[in-house]
């Protein structure tokens, strides 16, 4: 069964590093999203890609992030500058439209 | 400010008996309603979704959905210990950006 990839599982990361998390999403899926999950609390959405461009975004993604599909399968979110409060759980997501799959995530720590 | 609530339990049932879990929502213009699956430190699996008002059965689970009340629920039957979990509901008001909103999850524990 096809399912969403992301590298890497584990980042640690100075605050003011860059950082580049990946996806591969589902190979026939057409929307791409990435949503991230602070420790206990609830799911947020933080933009959404389709026909590579951003289709929707979130009052959380500012100007500190990017997305990109640099080829015909990555799909990767940039954190220019991170922050203490970007530590997370970032999840990478895809779908047809219609139901979102998601990946297994990144863990992002940010020291 | 969209809204999805949920209580977030603990929801304790023994095995075998009927686990029901619940949401609301606050956007009218909703269209698409999920349950999510959501075991500790891993992400969220998809296990149901309702588009339409009324009951959807997918083996030990169903979800319901009531536009009207805004509101929709899950119910397990047969719960196993396996199920022990927090499940999400998510709800798209299928805008261009097909963003789901998520209540805060419900933790489930099917005691054996």
């Amino acid at each position: 069964e096809p399912e969403v990839t992301q590298t890497p599982s584990h980042q640690v990361t100075q605050m003011g590093q860059e950082v580049i998390l990946r996806c591969v999403p589902i190979s026939n899926h057409l929307y791409f999203y990435w949503y991230r999950q602070i420790l206990g609390q609830k799911v947020e959405f933080l933009v959404s890609f389709y026909n590579n461009e951003i289709s929707e975004k979130s009052e959380i993604f500012d100007d500190q992030f990017s997305v990109e599909r640099p080829d015909g399968s990555n799909f990767t979110l940039k954190i220019r500058s991170t922050k203490l409060e970007d530590s997370a759980m970032y999840f990478c997501a895809s779908s047809r439209p219609g139901e979102q799959y998601f990946g297994p995530g990144t863990r992002l720590t940010v020291t | 400010q969209k809204e999805v609530e949920q209580n977030s339990g603990p929801l304790s049932v023994p095995e075998g008996a009927i686990a029901s879990l619940n949401c609301t929502y606050s956007d009218r213009g909703s269209q698409s309603f999920f349950w999510y699956r959501q075991y500790s430190g891993k992400s969220p699996e998809l296990i149901m979704f309702i588009y339409s008002n009324g009951d959807k059965e997918d083996g030990r689970f169903t979800a319901q959905l009531n536009k009207a009340s805004q509101y929709v629920s899950l119910l397990i039957r047969d719960s196993q210990p396996s199920d022990s979990a927090t499940y999400l509901c998510a709800v798209n008001n299928n805008n261009a950006g097909n963003m789901l909103t998520f209540g805060g999850g419900t933790r489930l524990m099917v005691k054996p």
